[in-house]
């Protein structure tokens, strides 16, 4: 059975910074594409950074480039968004899904629960 | 504002059919293929359809998807209560090199 489970989030102020991780069970982690969605309360889904099998390709929403960094440790089945520089308005739930294949981002089989990131003094 | 532009919402008796538009552009719909979740409330999003229109194993084939040109419409035939969530239609940006999702469109079965 496919298994993503997050951690990492909680409060944290404006300007702080804030590692998630997303722990995967149950598939090949290593040949698969894994993406970051968050949803702000309320609202709907946003793309936020993906990263395909192996590490080779990795993107980010406008919204957090230069701010956001993805990244994999297959030997852990982990994959991880290290957040710096938090504002306001990266309040959400974040998602950690898995990609139908290990090089694009066309759709999303699985999904995590979801770990909430309040930023806010 | 999404790159995506769904309907915000939609409605149908038990039993009829809906459909949900996702409307886009040549960078994304035009030239990539089409996803769409389910989100009940308080839960992930789910995996609907893949790749303009196949489905999931275990999801029902009272769901199905389309694509046509730079536009993609999700349906669902014989409503049931348990169909009401919000509906959200995703594909790969080409110009942004990133991932986009629609708005939502939230269904209410009467």
């Amino acid at each position: 059975e496919v298994q993503l489970l997050e951690s990492g989030g909680g409060l944290v102020q404006p300007g702080g910074s804030l590692r998630l991780s997303c722990v995967a069970s149950g598939f090949i982690f290593s040949n698969y594409a894994l993406i970051w969605v968050r949803q702000a309360p309320g609202k709907g889904l946003e793309w936020v950074s993906g990263i395909t099998s192996g590490g080779a390709w990795i993107y980010y929403a406008d919204s957090v480039k230069g701010r956001f960094t993805i990244s994999r440790d297959d030997s852990k089945h982990t994959l991880y968004l290290q957040m710096n520089s938090l504002r306001v308005e990266d309040t959400a739930v974040y998602y950690c899904a898995k990609g139908g294949n290990g090089y694009n981002f066309y759709y999303f089989d699985y999904w995590g629960l979801g770990t909430l990131v309040p930023v806010s003094s | 504002q999404s790159v995506l532009t769904q309907p915000p919402s939609v409605s149908a008796a038990p039993g009829q059919k809906v459909t949900i538009s996702c409307s886009g552009s040549s960078s994304n719909i035009g030239n990539n293929y089409v996803s769409w979740y389910q989100q009940l409330p308080g839960t992930a999003p789910k995996l609907l359809i893949y790749d303009n229109n196949n489905r999931p194993s275990g999801i029902p084939d009272r769901f199905s998807g389309s694509k046509s040109g730079t536009s993609a419409t999700l349906g669902i035939t014989g409503l049931q209560t348990g169909d009401e969530a919000n509906y959200y239609c995703g594909t790969w940006d080409s110009s942004l090199s990133a991932g986009v999702f629609g708005g939502g469109t939230k269904l209410t079965v009467l």
